[in-house]
């Protein structure tokens, strides 16, 4: 089965730029929709098809996926965005989704 | 504006079988992919099965030999059974909306808010 590969967590002050990856073996072949946890919430999708954005999400979130790495990027990070961040693909050899194990953005 | 709410049993026995509902608003169920996803305490996100509205079916395989997803088009809900449940199962369960973004992007935009499952005697 696919396997979606996240650090653990990333930390990072405020209104610098956090970077999340999700790794995962010719990822780059593949769309990649990136989700946003925070405690006791649904996930939001904040990212998909690599680097397109839901209505709502702002600019600040943008995403890019190349190779075996696809990126999550926070510019001008706000005490707001500190949550779980998540990336799914879709696994077409078997026709399911498949999640990244997670990332906790800590904002310092 | 679409919206999903999870429903059911918040305790289950070990040994019996987990059923949930999700309700449907502010849309048709007939289209679409519908998911089950859970999330044990303190865990990551894990996608259990879906099911298209015309009824196929799709589960994952850890899961695939308990799971049961069905849907209900005239009351525009969809339902999970686990059966045989165990502590590990104890965890928040979402329903959410697939979208099919075609050239095999498929990902979920409409979540409902959750429900926590605990599985005790």
């Amino acid at each position: 089965s696919y396997v979606l590969t996240q650090p653990p967590s990333v930390s990072v002050a405020p209104g610098q730029t956090a970077r999340i990856t999700c790794g995962g073996n010719k990822i780059g072949s593949k769309s990649v929709h990136w989700y946003q946890q925070k405690p006791g919430q649904a996930p939001v999708l904040v990212v998909y098809d690599d680097s397109d954005r839901p209505s709502g999400i702002p600019e600040r979130f943008s995403g890019s996926n190349s190779g075996n790495t696809a990126t999550l990027t926070i510019s001008r990070v706000e005490a707001g965005d500190e949550a779980d961040y998540c990336c799914q693909v879709w696994d077409s050899s078997s026709d399911h989704y498949v999640f990244g194990t997670g990332t906790k953005v800590t904002v310092l | 504006q679409v919206q999903l709410q999870e429903s059911g049993p918040g305790l289950v026995k070990p040994s019996e079988t987990l059923s949930l509902t999700c309700t449907v608003s502010g849309a048709s169920i007939s289209s679409y992919y519908w998911s089950w996803i859970r999330q044990p305490p303190g865990k990551g996100l894990e996608w259990i099965g879906y099911i298209y509205y015309s009824g196929s079916t799709n589960y994952n395989p850890s899961l695939k030999s308990r799971v049961t997803v069905s849907v209900d088009t005239s009351k525009n809900q969809f339902s999970l059974k686990l059966s045989s449940v165990t502590a590990a199962d104890t965890a928040v369960y979402y329903c959410a909306r697939g979208f099919d973004g075609g050239d095999y992007s498929y990902y979920m935009d409409v979540w409902g808010k959750g429900t926590t499952v605990t599985v005790s005697s």
